[in-house]
């Protein structure tokens, strides 16, 4: 299984853009990039996934480069309520597979 | 459109008693999980079903955790002789097809076992 590295927590301000970057050295050519964001008393929230250069939605942009080993999730002009814990999961779902592995997540604080 | 609903929303519950948390699932999603997790943590795995099936259940703890999805819509996740570790947010998530990254989850079941 591919272990996944992200920094424990970040802080930024309000009208920034927050960049933030998990490592994924042992990625699997099946494997995806998925992105999750959790709220204090609610579950994880599926934010964005990905596999290969760059994806983009109504909410962030993830950036993976070409040799796939790491992955950059881009909040742009974050406010007060992008405040959450973000997780970035590896991995492809198969019938061996059932489910992928939530790591500890990036702490976000966003200040006025 | 009603999201993935989980009740109680909290639970206390003394040493030893039996406890039933419940998922509703949004209407037609295939698969369902069940995760637990305790403050300051990620989401863990608990267990899968697709359906009515019980596909994995690697990540229930002991066999004091059992669940079950009968009709393959409402799940139950049962737990036997609570003991103090297992206080926790209980999740349940909900996908419209099997082997499907994209999870739709409740808002958990905090329990607290005294």
């Amino acid at each position: 299984l591919a272990k996944t590295t992200q920094p424990i927590s970040m802080d930024s301000y309000e009208g920034q853009e927050v960049n933030i970057t998990c490592s994924h050295n042992n990625i699997a050519t099946n494997d995806y990039i998925t992105w999750y964001q959790q709220f204090p008393s609610q579950g994880p929230r599926f934010i964005i996934q990905g596999y290969k250069t760059k994806v983009t939605n109504e909410v962030a942009s993830l950036f993976i480069p070409a040799d796939r080993k790491s992955s950059t999730l881009s909040l742009p002009r974050v406010s007060l309520s992008d405040t959450a814990v973000y997780y970035c999961l590896v991995g492809a779902l198969d019938t061996g597979r059932r489910a992928l592995t939530f790591g500890s997540g990036t702490r976000l604080q966003v200040q006025p | 459109g009603a999201g993935v609903s989980q009740s109680p929303r909290y639970k206390v519950a003394k040493r030893g008693q039996d406890v039933a948390l419940r998922c509703d699932p949004i209407s037609g999603h295939v698969s369902l999980f069940w995760y637990q997790q305790a403050l300051g943590q990620g989401p863990e795995f608990l267990t899968y079903f697709q359906n009515e099936a019980q596909l994995d259940k690697s990540g229930l703890p002991s066999d004091r955790f059992f669940a079950e999805r009968p009709e393959g819509s409402v799940s139950t996740l049962k737990i036997q002789r609570t003991q103090q570790e297992d206080s926790a947010v209980y999740l349940c998530a909900s996908s419209p097809r099997a082997l499907n990254e994209k999870l739709f989850f409740g808002s958990g079941t905090q329990l607290s076992v005294l």
